[in-house]
C-alpha cells in the first residue's frame, strides 16, 4: 500500500527564514511525487511535481529514493508563504492520488 | 475557461439523511476524483470515474457511491449519513486520470451533519 507522511501539522518560521517541510513516502515501486499547496480561501492547486525538477515561488523539492523522502524548501520565506502543503504521490497510470494529511505553513512577519 | 465547479458549496443534513453533490469538471476532462478533507485526517481519496466508469475506489463504507455522466459531469452520494461525514468534499478533474498533477480542483462543498 502506497502511504505519505507528513509529520508536521503546524510549521511556523520568521519571515526571511528557511522552510523545509517534511514528507516521507511508503510505496515499493518508482512514484511520481507532487506537492499542492491551498492559500486561505483559495482551491487546491498543483505547487510542483518531481519529474519537472522545476523551482516554482522560490520552491524545490528533491526526491531521495533511499530515504524515501521528498521535503519541500524555501530558503527565504515570505509572508505570501503562509498556506497548507500537502504532499501526494501516485504510482503513476491510472492509479489513485495518496495525499498526506498537510503541514500548515505559518510565516511571522 | 472555466474551472471545476461543485455544488451546493454548503449543506447542513441530520443524520440518517442522504445527500447528493455535484461536480462540473473542466470542459474536455474526463476523469474526476473525489476526496473528503477533514482536519484530522487531512485528504482521502474517495473515488475516480473515468468515461462513466470508476476506475479506482478508497477505503470507504458502501454508504458512499457515485457516478458519472456522459458529459463527465460527476455525483456523489451519502446515504444514512453519521457525524463523522462532516467534511469539505473535494472534487478534481483531469484529462485522463493518474497523473495528479494535470488534476484541477474544485472549490469543495462543505457537509455538515447534525
Amino acid at each position: 500500500a502506497q502511504r505519505v507522511t507528513q509529520p508536521e501539522k503546524l510549521l511556523s518560521v520568521f519571515k526571511g527564514a528557511p522552510v523545509e517541510l517534511k514528507c516521507n513516502y511508503s510505496y515499493s515501486g518508482s512514484p511520481e511525487l507532487f506537492w499542492y499547496v491551498q492559500y486561505s480561501r483559495q482551491r487546491l492547486q498543483l505547487l510542483l511535481r518531481h519529474i519537472s525538477r522545476e523551482s516554482i515561488k522560490g520552491f524545490t523539492a528533491d526526491l531521495n529514493k533511499g530515504e524515501t523522502s521528498f521535503h519541500l524548501k524555501k530558503p527565504f520565506a515570505q509572508e505570501e508563504d503562509s498556506a497548507m502543503y500537502y504532499c501526494a504521490l501516485s504510482s503513476g497510470g491510472y492509479q489513485k492520488v495518496t495525499f498526506g494529511t498537510g503541514t500548515k505553513l505559518q510565516v511571522i512577519p | 475557461k472555466a474551472g471545476v465547479t461543485q455544488t451546493p458549496r454548503y449543506l447542513i443534513k441530520t443524520r440518517g439523511q442522504q445527500v447528493t453533490l455535484s461536480c462540473s469538471p473542466i470542459s474536455g476532462h474526463r476523469s474526476v476524483s473525489w476526496y473528503q478533507q477533514t482536519p484530522g485526517q487531512g485528504l482521502q481519496f474517495l473515488f475516480e470515474y473515468f468515461s462513466e466508469t470508476q476506475r479506482n475506489k478508497g477505503n470507504f463504507p458502501g454508504r458512499f457511491s457515485g457516478r458519472q455522466f456522459s458529459n463527465s459531469r460527476s455525483e456523489m452520494n451519502v446515504s444514512t449519513l453519521e457525524l463523522g461525514d462532516s467534511a469539505l468534499y473535494l472534487c478534481a478533474s483531469s484529462l485522463s486520470g493518474g497523473d495528479a498533477g494535470e488534476a484541477f480542483f474544485g472549490q469543495g462543498t462543505r457537509l455538515t451533519v447534525v
